[in-house]
């Protein structure tokens, strides 16, 4: 069954870091285009990441320089390093394995639950 | 960055009626490259159709999608209980990929 499973969620204060983990099962994360999209309380939805399975990483300009994408191939896990974290990133943190389009564009077609990131003082 | 906005906000229906969901692009979608998903309370998002009118696997055909240029729509044929969810389009066709603010359909 192909699967996606998120951790690492938590409280934390401005200013700090979190990481969240996306593990995959039923396919190989870096054969695919993986994204982290994120959900801020009652809001929709909003981009934050993408890796191709190339390793070729892009971010959503409000991310961008505080957090990173990575993955593990031999867990074969996706990663989402987040830096100097503000209380605008609050949200649920959903990662996804998107289908490529041209070898640049991509859509969503499996999806986790999602992991909780809050971030107050 | 391609704004989608999404019409009506709350869409109010009953079970068995049909639904039309509108999404609007500040700027046209490249080879109408637009996806639709389901989100229900508490669920992670699903995906319905992409490509504006080819519907992901497993999806029922009371769903199509259509569209192309900046207009699309995404037309539910007779209501069931379990239809009623969120729905948000997305873009894929400029970078970055963007999603629409939701439609929330809602039992009359």
């Amino acid at each position: 069954e192909v699967q996606l499973v998120e951790s690492g969620g938590g409280l934390i204060q401005p200013g700090g870091s979190l990481r969240l983990s996306c593990v995959a099962s039923g396919f190989t994360v870096n054969s695919n285009y993986m994204s982290w999209v994120r959900q801020a309380p009652g809001k929709g939805l909003e981009w934050v990441s993408v890796m191709y399975s190339g390793g070729v990483t892009y971010y959503a300009g409000s991310v961008k320089g505080r957090f990173i994408i990575s993955r593990d191939n031999s867990k074969n896990t996706l990663y989402l390093q987040m830096n100097n974290l503000r209380a605008e990133d609050t949200a649920v943190y959903y990662c996804a394995r998107d289908v490529a389009v041209n070898n640049y564009y991509f859509y969503m077609d499996v999806w986790g639950k999602g992991t909780t990131v809050t971030v107050s003082s | 960055e391609i704004l989608l906005t999404q019409s009506p906000g709350t869409l109010s229906l009953s079970p068995g009626e049909r639904a039309t969901l509108s999404c609007r692009a500040s700027q046209s979608v490249n080879s109408g490259r637009l996806a639709w998903y389901q989100q229900k309370p508490g669920q992670s998002p699903r995906l319905l159709m992409y490509d504006a009118s080819s519907r992901a696997t497993g999806i029922s055909d009371r769903f199509s999608g259509s569209g192309s240029g900046t207009d699309f729509a995404l037309t539910i044929s007779r209501l069931e209980p379990e239809d009623f969810a969120v729905y948000y389009c997305q873009q894929y066709g400029s970078s970055p990929v963007t999603f629409g603010q939701g439609t929330r359909l809602e039992i009359k």
